[in-house]
């Protein structure tokens, strides 16, 4: 079983819809949970850290739920700019952390 | 600011050639860390360092090797090239503090003919 798992998409949603990506993770013991965007052929960028109590910036909003040991990314009023591959991330005790293979989104007009 | 810089950006390897891709931070960091990302999938931890002197196997480490005598360089060694290592190499770094991120290199494209 993967450390990480995402559903792959790909998700395409027409500008302004609302789309949620789902993320779990294996180890109870993960301690750190992230939201990373990468862009086709770039380096993943962080996008947002995921807390305890949830967390939104802007458009986006974070949850955690560690007893289903479960992530969420909400998207909301989707951009053309929105289109990427999000990562979803759980760092352990051991500090090393580990990417789940990532949901492809495309926003269309 | 410069961040994680990693070198060469591409690179082309015969089978059985060996090489060391190249990672330096200037953030001071302790943590850095060694991904391959193959196309089309997520990352694969490889390596990673909690400081200088201390290395750990990561998720596929097999084939690869690395250092850390400084904090801010963590080359990666590949010895026997197979074609089974083409793919996109990311360097990584960060405090290791609890929800705190890891910012990452531009990548090395290897491809292993």
């Amino acid at each position: 079983r993967k450390e990480v798992e995402q559903d792959p998409g790909p998700f395409n949603v027409p500008e302004g819809a609302t789309v949620a990506f789902n993320c779990t993770y294996s180890n109870s013991a993960s301690q750190s949970f992230f939201w990373y965007r990468q862009d086709c052929r770039k380096e993943p960028k962080l996008l947002m850290s995921v807390y305890s109590s949830g967390n939104e910036d802007g458009r986006f909003t974070a949850q955690l739920n560690r007893a289903s040991q479960y992530i969420s990314l909400l998207i909301r009023d989707s951009k053309l700019s929105d289109s990427a591959t999000y990562l979803c991330v759980a760092r352990g005790l051991g500090r090393d952390m580990r990417f789940g293979a990532g949901t492809r989104l495309t926003v269309k007009p | 600011n410069a961040g994680v810089t990693q070198t060469p950006k591409f690179r082309i390897l015969k089978i059985g050639q060996s090489m060391t891709l190249q990672c330096t931070q200037d953030m001071n960091h302790n943590y850095m860390y060694w991904y391959r990302q193959d196309p089309g999938m997520g990352l694969k931890l490889i390596y990673y360092s909690v400081g200088a002197g201390i290395t750990d196997k990561g998720e596929v480490p097999n084939g690869y090797n690395v250092s850390r005598s400084t904090t801010e360089d963590f080359p990666l060694r590949l010895e026997l090239a197979a074609p089974s290592q083409t793919s996109v190499y990311f360097c990584a770094s960060g405090t290791g503090t609890v929800n705190t991120e890891a910012f990452f290199g531009q990548g090395t494209r290897l491809t292993v003919v």
